[in-house]
């Protein structure tokens, strides 16, 4: 199974809006409506933000979206704070009932 | 609140295994609906998911390292372990345990993670 595939970097002024992508294929992404996405703080654990495409857990701000088209999905961040500095995951199951990430994007809030 | 935590040598030979823990907290292994998966992440990379298991025993692995893992469960003690075979440098990464939703494939808690370096 090949990584899904996201964008190396992105960037950002605070209170601008950022779009991540994660593109996989019809066997994975464009196959389900299971993505989610996870913020990871250096040293720490993956933090849930998205799941089954678009919904927010409890607690995440509402700046924070999900959508798909096709075989990809996009996680969009407005309002941009520094906190939000960090690395971003995309995930989905895959027809082979397994799991697969994409490399992670690094967003720099400037 | 649910919490799990790893835990396990931090240091394994090359053609070792590799054992590790996860206890679970503030919630029930056995209540079902959810996958207890093992992740892991290399240094400086993104993450790989490794397997799950029910509380049942049934198991589902990654295919590029079904070969060299085995998960099991422990429900009265609320533990689930990972064994990774024939280690090489190659799987030197921060293991994390995490809760997977059985209907959602999305990991809704996670362990703070240990690093397991393979060398001797």
């Amino acid at each position: 199974q090949s990584a899904l595939t996201q964008p190396a970097s992105v960037s950002g002024s605070p209170g601008q809006s950022i779009t991540i992508s994660c593109t996989g294929t019809s066997s994975d992404v464009g196959g389900y409506n299971y993505v989610s996405w996870y913020q990871q703080h250096p040293g720490k654990a993956p933090k849930l933000m998205i799941y089954e495409v678009s919904n927010r857990p409890s607690g995440v701000p509402d700046r924070f979206s999900g959508s798909k088209s096709g075989n990809t999905a996009s996680l969009t961040i407005s309002g941009l704070q520094a906190e939000d500095e960090a690395d971003y995951y995309c995930s989905s199951y895959t027809s082979s009932s397994t799991v697969v990430f994409g490399g992670g994007t690094k967003l720099t809030v400037l | 609140q649910v919490q799990l935590q790893e835990s396990g040598p931090g240091l394994v030979k090359p053609s070792q295994t590799l054992s590790l823990t996860c206890t679970v907290s503030g919630g029930s292994i056995s209540s079902g609906g959810y996958y207890w998966s093992w992740i892991r992440q290399h240094p400086g990379k993104g993450l790989e998911w490794i397997g799950y298991i029910y509380y049942s025993g049934s198991t589902y692995y990654n295919p590029s390292l079904k070969s060299r893992v085995t998960i099991s469960v422990d429900t009265s003690k609320n533990q689930f372990s990972l064994k990774l075979s024939s280690v090489t440098a190659a799987d030197t990464a921060v293991y994390y345990c995490a809760r997977e939703s059985s209907t959602g494939a999305y990991f809704d808690y996670w362990g703070q993670g240990t690093l397991v370096t393979v060398s001797s």
